[in-house]
């Protein structure tokens, strides 16, 4: 069965420090991998994805997430945090037609 | 325009009520989506619409009815709710499967049952 894992809860960094999100997948096939943003009190933002192509995928507000087939992961990364990139972030694996399997979801703290 | 309208966006619901939740899109997208989402949990898919047939529904419980009247528009009818029913419900679209295509989602409705 398709599905994907964020292993960490909460990742907590410094404003202006990288920052990374980690999504390992387990597939049979070629995943499409998904990256959604969510915000407090808010729906999920749809970030970036990877179908086919380059490993490096870039996204939305500065985010970009690297394909790596033989580590099975799609982590999400950005240079340079910013307290407003605090927010709820779900990996998310497509599951059949028109279906996603999503990780728990990562909290992420930027500190000022 | 890439907005998902729903609303309202609170509802406060006793367990005899029927209340609709209410989702529009104008991105021409074909499938919509309705998900149900608990605190800081990720969404858990609930039904599909695809060219406003109703194609996935995942084991959802009859008190909750789905409506597609046009490609645009997305209702979700709720009798009879129950308590663990209450949850963020989140309307999504698509333009076409997903794995192609991304979703979009609107803010939700914050629903209470009492």
């Amino acid at each position: 069965a398709q599905s994907v894992a964020q292993p960490e809860d909460q990742v907590n960094v410094a404003e202006g420090n990288p920052l990374t999100v980690k999504c390992t997948y387990s597939v049979s096939g070629n995943p499409y991998l998904f990256w959604y943003v969510q915000y407090p009190n808010r729906g999920l933002q749809f970030l970036l994805k990877y179908i086919t192509g380059d490993n490096l995928v870039k996204g939305s507000y500065g985010f970009e997430a690297e394909f790596n087939k033989s580590q099975t992961s799609f982590h999400l990364k950005k240079p340079s945090a910013l307290v407003s990139d605090s927010a709820l972030y779900f990996c998310a694996v497509r599951r059949g037609n028109n279906r996603l399997a999503f990780g728990k979801g990562n909290q992420v703290v930027v500190i000022p | 325009d890439t907005e998902v309208t729903q609303t309202p966006k609170h509802l406060v619901m006793g367990m005899t009520n029927k209340k609709s939740l209410k989702c529009e899109q104008h991105m021409g997208h074909r499938a919509m989506y309705w998900y149900k989402q608990k605190a800081k949990k990720p969404p858990e898919l609930m039904f599909v619409y695809s060219y406003e047939k109703l194609s996935i529904n995942e084991s959802v419980p009859s008190r909750f009815s789905p409506e597609c009247p046009n490609s645009s528009l997305l209702n979700l009818h709720l009798h009879a709710l129950q308590p663990e029913d209450s949850a963020l419900y989140l309307c999504a679209s698509s333009q076409g499967n997903l794995g192609d295509y991304e979703q979009y989602f609107g803010p939700g409705t914050r629903l209470t049952v009492t």
